[in-house]
């Protein structure tokens, strides 16, 4: 089974600090994404990569990085974290398209910034 | 901007109840995904269509692309049905999915 896994369950962070999340795939999938979900919001996505060194912005990527240095981690950066990043952020991996695309979530990590 | 609004927000049922929760979405798609969410839990896939019906389990999902709608039917609903069912759509090609809010779904014994 395909595992995508998050560095942190529960994070607390001060504002201003710089935060890393961490996400790492062990299924050779191209494409990588970074939601926050917020409650009565659903999913938004911050920013999604199709490959190595690339990367795409998403619906709400203000105040947000992102780096893709090798093709099974993708890193979620708040150069500089506010309480209004306080969320459960989740990271996905997917294949390319196709009859069998299939999104697989890592179990999310809830950031409160304090 | 394709916007995906799924009905109801939440249902409560009885266990044995057949559920529908359903998705509209408004522009043209090549794929529909239902997804499950357990409290506290990651989020799994339950099915993509890109048309017809799919069925597993209990679960069965159809879509209806010319009407812009899908559907994700609970037969026979338990208790650890008990989640947040979300419907997400791609646009076309290799585009990030657009998410509904998702249907809270309460199954009482």
């Amino acid at each position: 089974d395909v595992k995508v896994t998050q560095s942190s369950r529960y994070l607390v962070k001060r504002t201003g600090e710089k935060v890393f999340l961490e996400c790492v795939q062990d299924m050779d999938h191209e494409n990588m994404f970074w939601y926050r979900q917020d409650p009565g919001l659903g999913l938004r996505l911050i920013y999604f990569s199709y490959d190595v060194k690339m990367k795409e912005k998403g619906d709400i990527p203000e105040g947000y990085s992102v780096s893709r240095e090798k093709k099974e981690r993708f890193s979620l950066i708040l150069e500089s974290a506010s309480t209004n990043q306080t969320s459960m952020y989740l990271c996905a991996s997917s294949l390319l398209g196709g009859q069998n695309e299939k999104l697989f979530f890592g179990s999310g990590t809830q950031l409160s910034v304090l | 901007k394709n916007e995906v609004e799924q009905s109801p927000q939440n249902l409560t049922a009885q266990e044995g109840e057949f559920i529908t929760i359903n998705c509209s979405y408004s522009v043209g798609i090549s794929a529909l995904h239902w997804l499950q969410q357990h409290p506290g839990g990651g989020i799994v896939s339950l099915f993509m269509l890109s048309s017809g019906k799919k069925k597993h389990g209990r679960l069965i999902a159809t879509i209806n692309i010319q009407e812009k709608h899908s559907s994700l039917h609970i037969t026979a609903s338990h208790p650890r049905d008990s989640a947040v069912y979300i419907c997400a759509v791609r646009p076309g090609g290799n585009t990030p999915l657009v998410f509904g809010k998702g249907t809270r779904l309460s199954v009482i014994a």
